[in-house]
């Protein structure tokens, strides 16, 4: 069945920078979108951006370059998101979510989704 | 950016009643829009896809429609397992984007 185990909660300094990871099983990794999503209490959910890691393509929302970067390693099918320049505003439950191939009935959207990982950014 | 507009914000209903929760979008998303529920502490859960296919395992009380700029996700006999927080996501065009999403209580 598939799955998305992503890394566990951190704790980081203002300023510092982190790195969670996404390891996929149960399908071919390489086949399918990887996307990141930001969810804030009060702030609902943002899109980050979404990687192929079956070529390394990556798009970004506009609101998030710079901040995330996204990453996949087809040895170990692991998505990663790097989140730099860290800020309170930063500090979120962030998820990975895969999505199926596209089509224009259906267009993007999540059928698989990690369990998320709690980020605080605090001194 | 397309901007989602959710409602209601919270909704309380009771065993059996039939509810439905609406989101707007501010531009045409040619059906390309999800449904998801989120309990507490939880990753989401997709219901409905492509506005109005039902996710497989999702229970048949569970339905969507809508076209253009309108949608809606109708839950047909309100069960204790639905309470939790309802969104939903268009995927027509980048940056994707969510409604702000409607918390589901028993009454």
């Amino acid at each position: 069945q598939v799955q998305l185990q992503q890394s566990g909660a951190e704790l980081v300094k203002p300023g510092s920078s982190v790195k969670i990871s996404c390891k996929a099983s149960g399908y071919t990794f390489t086949s399918y979108d990887m996307h990141w999503i930001k969810q804030q209490p009060g702030n609902g959910l943002e899109w980050i951006g979404w990687i192929y890691p079956g070529n390394g393509n990556t798009k970004y929302n506009q609101k998030f370059n710079g901040k995330a970067t996204l990453t996949a390693d087809k040895s170990s099918s692991t998505a990663y998101m790097q989140l730099s320049s860290l800020t309170s505003e930063d500090s979120a439950v962030y998820f990975c979510a895969r999505s199926p191939p596209l089509n224009y009935y259906s267009g993007y959207y999540f059928d698989y989704w990690g369990q998320g990982v709690m980020v605080t950014v605090s001194s | 950016d397309i901007q989602m507009t959710q409602s209601p914000a919270s909704l309380s209903a009771s065993l059996g009643e039939t509810i439905s929760i609406e989101c707007r979008a501010s531009e045409d998303i040619y059906s390309n829009l999800a449904w998801y529920q989120q309990k507490s502490g939880k990753s989401p859960q997709l219901l409905i896809y492509a506005a109005n296919r039902l996710q497989d395992g999702v229970p048949s009380r569970f339905s969507g429609s809508g076209s253009g700029t309108q949608y809606s996700l109708k839950i047909s006999g309100m069960q204790p397992e639905d309470e939790g927080d309802y969104f939903c996501l268009q995927g027509s065009k980048f940056p994707l984007t969510f409604g702000s999403g409607t918390k589901l209580e028993i009454k």
